[in-house]
């Protein structure tokens, strides 16, 4: 069973530009959460989806940034306009339907580094 | 809101020792999850251990165990007989018990074991 996959593993954009942060949750798993990780920090929530739903979006950024998880493919952080700011490690986690959260399984995270 | 302190941002072990690791908590909620995540260079999540806290027993997970001190909201991490591959950024995470509920984490410890 493949665990969560995101890809791409590194990403490297200008100011200005749009980043779109691709995450695959494990087989069976249709809650996906967003975290990101500012450098020398931990994880902070921005989003949990389920399949075409956003449940919890308390800790995304009001401008610039959405998610979404489609009935199919994977779910998508999208970063418009991005800003030396926006440079961190974006983890997902995927956790099965109607199972405590606690069951929340991590992909290898995404480096976005603006320039 | 729930906050997770770790104020012990780097320590270091000798090879084969034991260490522990402090993490404090601030909840008004009952029902919850405590956590250990280990995040090596390669920047994955690795579940170290949990911990429910309706338990008063203390988790443990072959050389890593927790000392849970629910009223002191106190939750440490003892690392026995430290081994090379321990080092890394280790990770305190509450979640709220139920389902669709995000991690909160601490700022990290970034342990060095030394041969």
């Amino acid at each position: 069973n493949a665990g969560v996959m995101q890809n791409p593993r590194h990403l490297v954009r200008r100011r200005g530009q749009e980043a779109r942060l691709r995450c695959s949750p494990m087989k069976g798993h249709s809650h996906v959460y967003w975290y990101r990780q500012l450098p020398e920090e931990g994880l902070k929530f921005m989003v949990y989806l389920q399949k075409e739903n956003i449940i919890d979006e308390s800790g995304m950024p009001k401008e610039r940034f959405s998610a979404e998880f489609p009935k199919e493919g994977p779910s998508i952080l999208r970063i418009q306009q991005v800003v030396r700011g926006d440079s961190a490690a974006y983890f997902c986690a995927s956790s099965p339907p109607a199972r405590t959260s606690y069951e929340q399984y991590f992909g290898p995270g995404t480096r976005l580094t603006v320039t | 809101a729930q906050t997770v302190t770790q104020s012990q941002p780097e320590m270091s072990v000798q090879e084969a020792e034991t260490v522990t690791l402090s993490c404090t908590y601030d909840t008004s909620e009952n029902n919850y999850y405590l956590f250990w995540y280990k995040q090596p260079p390669s920047r994955q999540m690795i579940l170290v251990i949990r911990q429910e806290a309706y338990k008063q027993q203390n988790a443990t997970e072959n050389r890593f165990s927790v000392n849970f001190q629910k009223a002191a909201k106190s939750f440490s991490l003892k690392i026995s007989d430290s081994q090379l591959g321990d080092t890394a950024m280790y990770f305190c995470a509450f979640m709220k018990h139920g389902t669709g509920n995000q991690f909160y984490f601490g700022t990290g410890t970034s342990l060095t074991v030394i041969p």
